[in-house]
């Protein structure tokens, strides 16, 4: 089946500038999650979502991030007043955690191949 | 906090060469962990995983055992093939799910 998709692949801005990037999880997925991956670092996480609500978004760096998933399915990634240092790899990741289902204590998250986003 | 710490990179090595790639972690609880890796031109993929004390994960040839003791989960691979070149990622996820990656590290396989 189709995995994590995520677009634009790439997107490149000027400094100061909105951008949306956006994520399609894996069809029944009800967790997903945004991470970010600046150049020569590994992924940090930014926000996890459970179904249509934000349970986690302990790593969101500040208020010019924001996202949302409003029918838990597709998710936007919204950065404001885009900055040189927000300029990294957007990756977004889906499992099949639900808290509200006895089951594993783990379940694996998939990534999609990310977004790259350029702040010029 | 939670945290990762792999060896740096890159790692050169020669087609049927050993491979380790130490990593050691910190962590309040009792997290899972995890290889991932991601190839040139390709997105994130897990490698291997061990969810307690003294599981082993293996793949393509690949194993970490967990040690909690050491707080350890070093990969290895006894054989390297060119194909295996690319990024590598430990990483650890506790009850809340989120991953702590490290910084990664690069791996060249000569012919």
């Amino acid at each position: 089946g189709a995995g994590v998709s995520q677009t634009p692949s790439n997107k490149v801005t000027e400094k100061g500038k909105y951008v949306e990037l956006r994520c399609d999880p894996i069809s029944g997925h009800t967790a997903l999650y945004w991470y970010r991956q600046s150049l020569g670092q590994g992924p940090e996480f930014l926000i996890y979502f459970q179904g249509t609500g934000a349970a986690d978004d302990s790593g969101l760096p500040n208020d010019r991030f924001f996202a949302v998933r409003p029918e838990g399915s597709v998710s936007t990634l919204k950065i404001q007043r885009t900055e040189r240092g927000d300029s990294a790899v957007y990756l977004c990741a889906s499992s099949l955690k639900n808290p509200g289902l006895a089951g594993a204590l783990y379940y694996e998250q998939y990534f999609g191949p990310g977004t790259r986003l350029t702040v010029t | 906090g939670d945290s990762v710490t792999q060896m740096e990179g890159p790692v050169t090595l020669s087609e049927e060469a050993f491979l380790t790639i130490n990593c050691t972690y910190t962590a309040t609880g009792y997290p899972s962990l995890f290889w991932y890796v991601q190839y040139p031109g390709e997105g994130l993929q897990l490698l291997l995983k061990a969810t307690k004390a003294d599981d082993k994960g293996s793949n393509k040839g690949f194993e970490a055992t967990y040690r909690k003791e050491t707080t350890s989960f070093h990969l290895e691979k006894g054989s390297v093939q060119v194909s295996d070149s690319a990024v590598y990622f430990c990483a650890l996820s506790d009850r809340d799910d989120k991953i702590i990656f490290g910084k990664g590290t690069r791996l060249h396989i000569l012919p």
